[in-house]
């Protein structure tokens, strides 16, 4: 069964430091990895994805993430938080053996940057 | 990207009562999902929309409560049968514009209220 762990329930950064919002998933087979935002009352907006290729993905918003097999993560990163970027971040995964077009979401991450 | 209209935002519903929500893309599309997310909770997936054909339910959901219609690329329903307060959640419709692994794309949502 495909699987998304996000240990961090809230993280908080202070405006312009770097931010990490962790991900680990669990899947048979490759795995297809995104990050999402949600914003206060609104749906939700793609970020990234990694399907194959570089494990360094860039994204929206100055987002990217690292596909890291052995570690079975893919944390999503930015070099200077905004506060703007404040919003709950979703990790997916899906598989060709589990539907690649259906996503499994993880508990989300709430991001707080502070001015 | 596909845009998604859903229809309502939002509603307020009695106990015992059933309710449709409607998706309709500016676009046709391959894939139709809907999803459900509870207050404060993740995304989960209550199944897939089948063009012309019956929808496809993850496990513990079922076409007698959350019956599915999707007459065309473009267009998917969603209703939510005799209500209860713990159906009080935001449903969202996703789509995936191709046919290999990719992001969906997502619907502002509906969100409703059981009383």
């Amino acid at each position: 069964a495909q699987s998304v762990a996000q240990p961090e329930d809230q993280v908080n950064v202070a405006e312009g430091n770097p931010l990490t919002v962790k991900c680990t998933y669990s899947v048979s087979g490759n795995p297809y990895l995104f990050w999402y935002v949600q914003y206060p009352n609104r749906g939700l907006q793609f970020l990234l994805k990694y399907i194959t290729g570089d494990n360094l993905v860039k994204g929206s918003y100055g987002f990217e993430a690292e596909f890291n097999k052995s570690q079975t993560s893919f944390h999503l990163k930015k070099p200077s938080a905004l506060v703007s970027d404040s919003a709950l971040y979703f990790c997916a995964v899906s598989s060709l053996s589990g539907g690649y077009n259906k996503l499994i979401f993880g508990a989300g991450t709430r991001l707080a940057v502070h001015p | 990207s596909a845009v998604i209209s859903q229809k309502p935002s939002r509603d307020i519903c009695q106990r015992g009562t059933s309710l449709t929500i409607q998706c309709q893309v500016d676009s046709q599309v391959t894939m139709m999902f809907w999803y459900r997310q509870q207050p404060g909770q993740s995304l989960t997936l209550i199944a897939t929309a089948n063009q012309g054909s019956e929808a496809t339910y993850e496990s513990g959901f079922v076409i007698d409560k959350f019956p599915i219609s999707r007459p065309n690329l473009t267009f998917s329903t969603l209703t939510v049968s005799n209500m209860s307060p713990e159906d009080s959640s935001i449903y969202l419709c996703s789509v995936a514009e191709l046919a290999g692994p990719g992001e969906l794309f997502f619907g502002e949502g509906s969100r409703l209220t059981v009383l």
